[in-house]
C-alpha cells in the first residue's frame, strides 16, 4: 500500500519568512495530494490540494509543487504569519478509487513575530 | 456550511469496556472515516466507509470494529478497551463523486483515555 513521509516534524521560522514542507509518496499510481492544516484544538481542515496533471498550483500565500519522477510534493507558505502557526499534513489516496487518504506524520510549524 | 459532530470531547473508560464513539454529519456526505492521531505517529486511518452498511478496513483496524446504519452517522466500537487505545479519535466525511477524492470534512476529536 501506499506510504507518505514527512519532514521536518518540526519548523521555526520568523514572521516574514518563507516556509517549506516536504512530502515523499511510494505507489506511483497515486494522483491526488492535499494538504491540511490543524489548529489547536481543531479537526485539520483543507487548505490546498494538487492532482497529478499539475506540476504546481497557487493560492495567495500557499503554493504546493508535484514531481511525479521523483515522487515527492511539496508545501510552500510565503510572508509567514503567527496565524500560521499550525499542525501541517500531507496525504496521499489510500486506495486506487481515491475514497481514503493515508496521511504523514505531521509538521509543527511555529512563527514567532 | 459543513458539520461534522462527535458525540464526546473527553471520554475516561477502563480497561474491558465496551465502547462507542458516534459520529454524525448533515451533508448527506457518502464516505466518512475514523482516524486515530497520537503524538508522533500523525493521523491513522481504522475505518472508512462509502455507503450505509458498507465498511473498508484502514491501516490500523485491529481491536475495533465499526457501524454504519444511516448515512449520516458512523460509529466507532472498541470491544474490550485497551490502555493502548488511549487517544485522540477523529471523525471525517467526504462527498463521493465517481470515486474522485473529495475535500474531507473533520469533527472536533474525542479525546479517550482508558484506565
Amino acid at each position: 500500500g501506499e506510504n507518505v513521509e514527512q519532514h521536518p516534524s518540526t519548523l521555526s521560522v520568523q514572521e516574514g519568512d518563507s516556509a517549506v514542507i516536504k512530502c515523499t509518496y511510494s505507489d506511483s499510481a497515486s494522483n491526488y495530494f492535499p494538504w491540511y492544516k490543524q489548529e489547536l484544538g481543531k479537526g485539520p481542515q483543507l487548505i490546498i490540494d494538487i492532482r497529478s496533471n499539475v506540476g504546481e498550483k497557487k493560492d495567495q500565500r500557499i503554493a504546493v509543487t508535484l514531481n511525479k519522477t521523483a515522487k515527492h510534493f511539496s508545501l510552500h507558505i510565503t510572508e509567514t504569519q503567527p496565524e500560521d502557526s499550525a499542525v501541517y499534513f500531507c496525504a496521499a489516496p489510500f486506495n486506487q478509487a481515491g475514497t481514503a487518504l493515508i496521511f504523514g506524520k505531521g509538521t509543527t510549524l511555529s512563527v514567532s513575530s | 456550511d459543513v458539520k461534522v459532530t462527535q458525540s464526546s470531547r473527553y471520554l475516561v473508560k477502563r480497561t474491558g469496556e465496551k465502547v462507542f464513539l458516534e459520529c454524525v454529519q448533515d451533508m448527506d456526505h457518502e464516505n466518512m472515516f475514523w482516524y486515530r492521531q497520537d503524538p508522533g505517529l500523525g493521523l491513522r486511518l481504522i475505518y472508512f466507509s462509502y455507503d450505509v452498511k458498507m465498511k473498508e478496513k484502514g491501516d490500523i483496524p485491529e481491536g475495533y470494529s465499526v457501524s454504519r446504519e444511516k448515512k449520516e452517522r458512523f460509529s466507532l466500537i472498541l470491544e474490550s478497551a485497551s490502555t493502548n487505545q488511549t487517544s485522540m479519535y477523529l471523525c471525517a466525511s467526504s462527498l463521493r463523486d465517481r470515486g474522485d477524492p473529495y475535500e474531507q470534512y473533520f469533527g472536533p476529536g474525542t479525546r479517550l483515555t482508558v484506565t
